[in-house]
């Protein structure tokens, strides 16, 4: 069975503030995938980035950094210098190979304070 | 750049009413999934055609919810009675698998149910 855990249910920070939200996951698969999506409260989920988990170098685009830590089963999401348009709901998913089925957390909601 | 349609956007029904939700994925895209999201959760898969064909459907409620890819491209997703419980957000994704590679779903701005 796949699990994936946000045990963030809801941030809280100030606008230019450093924030990170947390994503652990449960997989049998050897090889796997793993998703970040937004939701911004129009409802549309916007995909963000996909991590092989054969690839554990750490990703960097722009303002977003992901780090993806087999060791410890954890794909976390950095938003540095946060901005008022990052309020939304972000989603961590699991895919394992050969599956369709993604495995979605139960997101964290954050809002950016201005 | 390509987007998942949807339509309608919102739709308030009474229970025991029919309701029908519309999804056009991106052009080429061979796969197509239909998820329910209920407030405060993460989305759940409810079905997924490849080309036409139904690949998952075992987390459908078939005695009241149907779903039809009937020329492999656009889908359509009924329910029939709705229930009060069937108030959800329904999401539609798409993705282009190749052979032996998983490919990302990307989705539509979804249709937001309420069922009164």
């Amino acid at each position: 069975a796949q699990k994936v855990t946000q045990a963030q249910t809801e941030i809280s920070v100030v606008e230019k503030e450093d924030v990170t939200l947390d994503c652990v996951y449960e997989t049998r698969d050897t090889t796997y995938y793993l998703f970040w999506y937004k939701q911004p409260p129009s409802g549309e989920l916007v995909f963000l980035i996909r991590r092989n988990s054969f690839d554990e170098q750490n990703e960097i685009s722009g303002r977003y950094s992901w780090n993806f830590q087999k060791s410890t089963s954890s794909f976390n999401f950095t938003i540095t210098a946060s901005q008022v348009v990052d309020s939304a709901v972000y989603f961590c998913a699991l895919l394992g190979a050969g599956s369709y089925q993604l495995t979605f957390g139960k997101g964290t909601k954050l809002s950016v304070i201005p | 750049e390509a987007e998942v349609a949807q339509s309608p956007r919102y739709k308030i029904t009474e229970k025991s009413q029919a309701v029908a939700f519309w999804c056009d994925p991106i052009s080429g895209h061979a796969t197509l999934y239909w998820y329910r999201q209920i407030l405060g959760q993460g989305p759940e898969l409810l079905v997924q055609f490849q080309d036409e064909s139904v690949v998952d459907d075992s987390q459908l409620p078939k005695d009241r919810f149907s779903a039809e890819r009937l020329k492999g491209v656009d889908s359509t997703l009924k329910i029939q009675p709705a229930e009060l419980g069937d108030s959800a957000m329904y999401l539609c994704a798409s993705s282009a698998p190749r052979t032996g590679v998983t490919d990302t779903q990307y989705f539509g701005p979804g249709t937001r149910l309420t069922v009164l």
